[in-house]
């Protein structure tokens, strides 16, 4: 079974650039997150889909950040006009339908905003 | 609204060494407790998870965590460690038996000294 996989792995941009992340979850798994772990610090939610809806995105800044998942597969976080402080790995997470499995991470796409 | 404790963001141990690191819990409701080891540059990987029963719970690779409701403390432990052991290693809570919306710790970077 292939697991999460993430794309690009690394991100350099200048401030005020935008970004586009990818994610591809475990086959069958309804649940997509997105996580934003900044150097040293535990992962915090960004969003979260169950299928193609979205079902928390109060972490996600709004003004800069955007999440879609159209086809209840994968999903793009997309930032506009990066700023230093979203320096961070982004991660996704899949969750298959037993609430009471495992969240399965993806390696992540390190960004650095210079 | 859970929170999780990670108290010491950095442990060192020798190889062969017992480690414990630790991690307290708050949340009035039903919980369910997880670890997650991550290597440098990669996702996070599940080691183990409590939500019932045996407040003892044994995990991959010789790790075990008991729970203690008393104490709020959901402790990881291994017997004697190895170097590929060294990692970080994130306690994380999420409320009413499910895995849906965790809350991760800081993190407790673990070395293991040759």
């Amino acid at each position: 079974e292939a697991g999460v996989t993430q794309s690009p792995r690394y991100a350099v941009l200048q401030e005020g650039q935008a970004v586009s992340f990818w994610c591809d979850p475990i086959s069958g798994h309804d649940t997509l997150y997105w996580y934003q772990q900044p150097r040293d610090q535990g992962p915090q939610l960004l969003v979260y889909f169950r299928d193609e809806a979205v079902i928390d995105n109060s972490q996600l800044p709004s003004d800069r950040f955007s999440a879609v998942r159209p086809k209840g597969t994968n999903s793009t976080l997309k930032i506009q006009s990066a700023k230093q402080g979203d320096t961070a790995t982004y991660l996704c997470a899949s969750l298959g339908r037993d609430i009471q499995d495992t969240q399965y991470f993806g390696p992540g796409t390190r960004l650095l905003v210079l | 609204t859970q929170t999780v404790s990670q108290s010491d963001a950095h442990v060192t141990v020798f190889e062969g060494d017992s480690v414990e690191l630790r991690c307290n819990y708050s949340y009035g409701g039903s919980i369910y407790l997880s670890w997650y080891i991550q290597h440098h540059g990669h996702g996070l990987q599940f080691l183990l998870k409590y939500y019932s029963g045996n407040p003892v719970v044994q995990g991959v690779n010789g790790f075990e965590a008991e729970f203690s409701k008393s104490d709020s403390s959901f402790h990881l432990r291994k017997a004697s460690v190895h170097w590929s052991d060294s990692a970080v290693y994130f306690c994380a809570v999420s409320a009413n038996y499910g895995n849906e919306k965790i809350t991760f710790g800081a993190g407790t970077k673990l070395t293991i000294k040759p």
